[in-house]
């Protein structure tokens, strides 16, 4: 059974930063890119960043370029994400999805149970 | 960037009615359209990939449609357990951009 479990949610300053994670089970983590994706409390969801199934490849939406940072660690099967310069605007709940297909015809097929993060002073 | 627009924003239906959402992308994006539901307290779930391809287990009363711009999501009889929001998102350019959500209510 495919499983992602995220870390616990955190209250932060603004200013601060943040790590999260996303531990993953029952698939072959190397053979898949993932993905974050937030939901803002009375918005939509959000594509923030995705990483390649080798770590090679990265990349982020801009309202989180150069703040954020995606990276993997496949001897413990798990998706990170670093956040720095947290401002209010980025408080809400964030998921961690696996990528499904290649090429473009790509879509999300499992997700975490998501990350509330509050940004809060 | 890649804009989705979906439309209507929200809907009120009644269970058995056929329902339609559209999607439209600011550019040519093939096929390259996934749809999701996403229920309040719950991790999104993805229903169509590749504008009409539907995923496993996913009930067949949902189908999808549309090539090059415009594209729809289809609920042939609506289901109590249908009320949810419903997202396009591209997967033709990165930023992998979702639409704002359309919003299915009784």
């Amino acid at each position: 059974e495919v499983n992602l479990t995220q870390s616990g949610g955190r209250v932060v300053r603004p200013g601060g930063s943040l790590r999260i994670s996303c531990e993953v089970s029952g698939f072959i983590f190397v053979d898949y890119d993932m993905t974050w994706v937030r939901q803002v409390p009375g918005k939509g969801l959000e594509w923030l960043s995705g990483i390649n199934w080798s770590g090679a490849r990265t990349s982020y939406a801009d309202s989180v370029k150069g703040r954020f940072t995606i990276s993997r660690d496949d001897a413990k099967n798990s998706l990170y994400l670093e956040m720095t310069n947290l401002g209010v605007e980025d408080t809400g709940v964030y998921y961690c999805a696996r990528v499904q297909g290649a090429g473009g015809r790509e879509f999300f097929d499992y997700w975490g149970q998501g990350t509330l993060v509050t940004v809060s002073s | 960037d890649i804009q989705m627009t979906q439309s209507p924003t929200s809907l009120a239906a009644s269970v058995g009615d056929r329902v339609t959402i559209t999607c439209r992308a600011s550019q040519y994006i093939d096929t390259y359209i996934n749809w999701y539901q996403h229920k309040p307290g719950k991790a999104p779930k993805v229903l169509i990939y590749g504008a009409s391809s539907l995923q496993s287990g996913v009930p067949r009363r949902f189908s999808g449609g549309g090539s090059g711009t415009d594209f729809t999501l289809t609920i042939a009889s609506l289901q109590p357990e249908d009320f949810a929001t419903y997202y396009c998102q591209q997967s033709y350019r990165t930023p992998r951009s979702f639409g704002q959500g359309t919003r299915v209510e009784i």
